[in-house]
C-alpha cells in the first residue's frame, strides 16, 4: 500500500535559485493539498486540487509561489528566486473526497535550507 | 481572527497514565475537528475526526470528545507507552462551501511518555 510520496526529502540551495519539489498522491485520492511547516509550529496550507483543477491558491505566500497537478495525478510546488524565509518543511497531503470530513494523508515532506 | 491553541509546551506523562492533551479554538463553528500524530522529521498521520454532533468518539485506546459550548476538544491516550511520544496537532476545516478547503493546524502539543 503506497502513501503519499514526495521528492526530494531534502533540499540545499542558495538563495535566489528556483527549486521545484515533486508530490505522489495516493492513487485514487482526487484531492491534493500543498502546506508548509515551520519548526515549532503546525502545517499551514498553501493552496489545494481537485483532479487537476487547482481551487485556492490565495493562501500561497507570494507570487514566487506556484502548484500545478497537469494531469490530476502528480503535482509539482515550485518556488522562485529563493529567500532564507523559504526554509521550511513542505507537505504535501490527499484525500479522496472532498469537506471537512475527510481526513487527510500526509507524506513525510521536503525538507528546504536556504544558504 | 480565527485561532487554535494547544499547549505549546511539553507534557511530561508517566507510562501507563493517562495523557490528556487540549485544543481549544475561537471565533469558529466548526463542524468537524480532526487530530494528527506527528513524529519528527515525519508527516503528520490522522487519527480521529469528530462531529459536532458528536460529544465522544474512541479508537482504541485514543478518545476525542468535542464540546462546541466551550469550543474545545480533549484528546486522551489511555495506559499510555512510551511509543505514545509525539507531536499531536489538532486541525479544523475552513471550508464554508465556497472558500479554501484545506485544514488550520494548531501548533501542537509534545507529548512525552516517561518509562
Amino acid at each position: 500500500d503506497t502513501g503519499v510520496s514526495q521528492d526530494p526529502r531534502h533540499k540545499i540551495t542558495k538563495r535566489g535559485q528556483n527549486v521545484t519539489f515533486r508530490c505522489d498522491p495516493i492513487s485514487e485520492h482526487n484531492r491534493l493539498y500543498w502546506y508548509r511547516q515551520t519548526l515549532g509550529q503546525g502545517p499551514e496550507f498553501l493552496t489545494y486540487f481537485q483532479n487537476e483543477a487547482q481551487l485556492e491558491k490565495s493562501r500561497l505566500l507570494s507570487d514566487r509561489f506556484s502548484a500545478e497537478r497537469p494531469k490530476g495525478s502528480f503535482s509539482t510546488l515550485e518556488i522562485q528566486r529563493t529567500e532564507q524565509g523559504d526554509s521550511a518543511m513542505y507537505l504535501c497531503a490527499s484525500s479522496i473526497g472532498a469537506g471537512p470530513n475527510q481526513p487527510q494523508h500526509f507524506g513525510d515532506g521536503t525538507r528546504l535550507s536556504i544558504l | 481572527s480565527q485561532k487554535i491553541e494547544q499547549n505549546s509546551e511539553a507534557l511530561n506523562i508517566q507510562e501507563g497514565k493517562t495523557a490528556t492533551l487540549t485544543c481549544n479554538y475561537t471565533n469558529y463553528s466548526p463542524a468537524y475537528l480532526q487530530w494528527y500524530r506527528q513524529d519528527p522529521g515525519r508527516g503528520p498521520v490522522f487519527l480521529l475526526l469528530i462531529r459536532e454532533n458528536e460529544k465522544e468518539k474512541r479508537k482504541e485506546r485514543l478518545k476525542v470528545t468535542f464540546d462546541t459550548t466551550l469550543k474545545q476538544s480533549l484528546f486522551h491516550i489511555t495506559a499510555s507507552q512510551p511509543a505514545d511520544s509525539a507531536t499531536y496537532l489538532c486541525a479544523l476545516n475552513l471550508d464554508s462551501g465556497g472558500g479554501a478547503d484545506g485544514l488550520t493546524f494548531g501548533k501542537g502539543t509534545h507529548l512525552i511518555i516517561q518509562p
